[in-house]
C-alpha cells in the first residue's frame, strides 16, 4: 500500500527566501505525482503535475522536480512572498487510479 | 480555472437529517472522486467513480453513500446525519490517463 510522507511538518519563513519542500512514497510504480496548494478552510489548487516519465515541471517561482526511483519528489519555491502561505501537499497516482495524498506542510512566509 | 463545483459551501443540520452534498463539473471527466477531511488533518478517499454507473468504496469507512447516473453529477448522501460526520467533503474530477485532478471548493458540514 502506498505511503506519502511529507518532511517538514509546518516551516515558517521570511519573505524573499528560497524554500523546498519534501515528498517521499514508498511505492515507485506511480502514474505521476501532482502537487497542490490548500488555503484554510478551502478546497485544493492544482500546482504541478509530474509525469512518471517527467524529471521536473516549471510553473511562474514554483519548480517540482521527481525521482522516482528514490521515491522522491521536492517543491522549490523562489523568492516566498506572504500570499505563498498556505499548506502544500502532494498526491501519487498508481494504477488503482486513486490519488494517495501525503498529510501536508503547512508553510507561513512572514513579511 | 477547474469548472468543479460543489454546493453547499457550509450546512448546518440536526441530528438525524438526510443530507445531499452536490458535486458537478463540466470538463466531461470520467473519473470522481469524494475525501473527506477533518480540520488540520490528512485526505482520506470515502468514495469513487470511473464513470456513469460505476462507484466504489474508498480506503476510509463511510456511512455515506454516492451515485453517477451522469457523468457530470456525483451526489454524495448521508441518510440520517450524526456528529460524528461533521467534516469538510471535498470533491474531485479527472480524465483517465495521465492528467491533473481538480477539487472543488469543498462542503465543511457541522452536525449538531
Amino acid at each position: 500500500k502506498q505511503e506519502v510522507t511529507q518532511i517538514p511538518a509546518a516551516l515558517s519563513v521570511p519573505e524573499g527566501e528560497n524554500l523546498v519542500l519534501n515528498c517521499s512514497f514508498t511505492d515507485s510504480a506511480i502514474y505521476n505525482l501532482q502537487w497542490f496548494r490548500q488555503d484554510p478552510g478551502k478546497g485544493l489548487t492544482s500546482l504541478l503535475l509530474i509525469q512518471s516519465s517527467q524529471r521536473e515541471q516549471t510553473s511562474g517561482r514554483l519548480n517540482a522536480s521527481l525521482d522516482k526511483s528514490s521515491g522522491r519528489s521536492t517543491l522549490y519555491i523562489a523568492a516566498s512572498q506572504p500570499g505563498d502561505s498556505a499548506t502544500y501537499l502532494c498526491a501519487t497516482q498508481g494504477g488503482s487510479e486513486k490519488l494517495v495524498f501525503g498529510k501536508g506542510t503547512k508553510l507561513t512566509v512572514n513579511p | 480555472e477547474a469548472d468543479i463545483y460543489q454546493t453547499p459551501r457550509y450546512l448546518v443540520i440536526g441530528t438525524g437529517k438526510k443530507i445531499t452534498l452536490e458535486c458537478s463539473q463540466t470538463m466531461g471527466h470520467d473519473k470522481m472522486y469524494w475525501y473527506q477531511q477533518d480540520p488540520g488533518m490528512e485526505l482520506h478517499l470515502i468514495h469513487y467513480s470511473y464513470g456513469v454507473n460505476s462507484t466504489e468504496k474508498g480506503d476510509l469507512s463511510s456511512e455515506s453513500t454516492v451515485s453517477r447516473i451522469r457523468t457530470e453529477h456525483f451526489p454524495l448522501t448521508l441518510e440520517s446525519a450524526r456528529p460524528s460526520h461533521t467534516s469538510q467533503y471535498l470533491c474531485a474530477s479527472r480524465q483517465t490517463g495521465v492528467t491533473e485532478a481538480f477539487f472543488g471548493q469543498g462542503t465543511r458540514l457541522t452536525v449538531v
